[in-house]
């Protein structure tokens, strides 16, 4: 079964970096598009970062642009999320999802997710 | 700037049923934006109910459905049962690498 597994959060100064990982299992993950989702408490789901099977495009968000990088190692079934200059808006926890083949959804659509992972900015 | 919105709150009574609705600050709700639909109960990571406006994801009970209903996508629970007492969300596809999520719904089943 799909297993998608959240690391890498923890508590960082604003200014700071942090970067997360996401292990990917029960699927041929180097086949399929990946997400980082996040939540800030109390508050609504906010999309972050797109990166394509291959890592060829990625896409942002305006307010995480220049300062996030979004990347994947295919050998190592793995997503990461770089996350630099970080401030307390960043405070959130942090989703990846896996998207649906996009041969049926061109949309590239979440479709399994992981369990967060929580990344706090103390302000 | 793109906002999609949603009710912030609903309540629906035990085996009645409710119809949240996703709608864009400025026009018109299509299948031209794929919008698909999540469920998130407090605590826990979403769960994607419904993806390409109208299409159950897998293990998703048929007491959801979804459609575009005039201007806007919705979702239809049919039958509410006490566990679907939860957040949900609709996320639209704007095209170009840009995915915008709604403010969600909380619905409260009593």
């Amino acid at each position: 079964q799909v297993q998608l597994v959240e690391s890498g959060g923890g508590v960082v100064q604003p200014g700071g970096s942090l970067r997360l990982s996401c292990a990917a299992s029960g699927f041929t993950f180097s086949s399929f598009g990946m997400h980082w989702v996040r939540q800030a408490p109390g508050k609504g789901l906010e999309w972050v970062a797109f990166i394509q099977y291959d890592g060829t495009k990625k896409y942002y968000v305006d307010s995480v642009k220049g300062r996030y990088t979004i990347s994947r190692d295919n050998s190592k079934n793995t997503l990461f999320l770089q996350m630099n200059s970080l401030t307390p808006e960043d405070t959130a926890v942090y989703y990846c999802a896996k998207v649906f083949d996009v041969v049926v959804v061109p949309a590239d659509t979440m479709d399994y997710w992981g369990q967060g992972t929580l990344v706090t900015v103390p302000s | 700037q793109t906002v999609v919105t949603q009710e912030p709150s609903f309540s629906v009574s035990p085996g009645g049923t409710v119809t949240l609705t996703c709608g864009l600050n400025s026009g018109s709700v299509s299948r031209n934006y794929y919008p698909s639909w999540y469920q998130q109960t407090p605590g826990q990571a979403p769960r994607t109910l419904i993806y390409s406006t109208d299409t159950r994801s897998s293990g998703v009970p048929n007491r959801f459905s979804a459609s575009i209903l005039g201007n806007k996508a919705a979702l239809t629970i049919t039958g509410a049962q006490a566990d679907d007492e939860s957040d949900y969300y609709c996320m639209l596809y704007m095209g170009t690498g840009l995915w915008v999520f709604g403010g969600g719904t909380r619905l409260t089943v009593l």
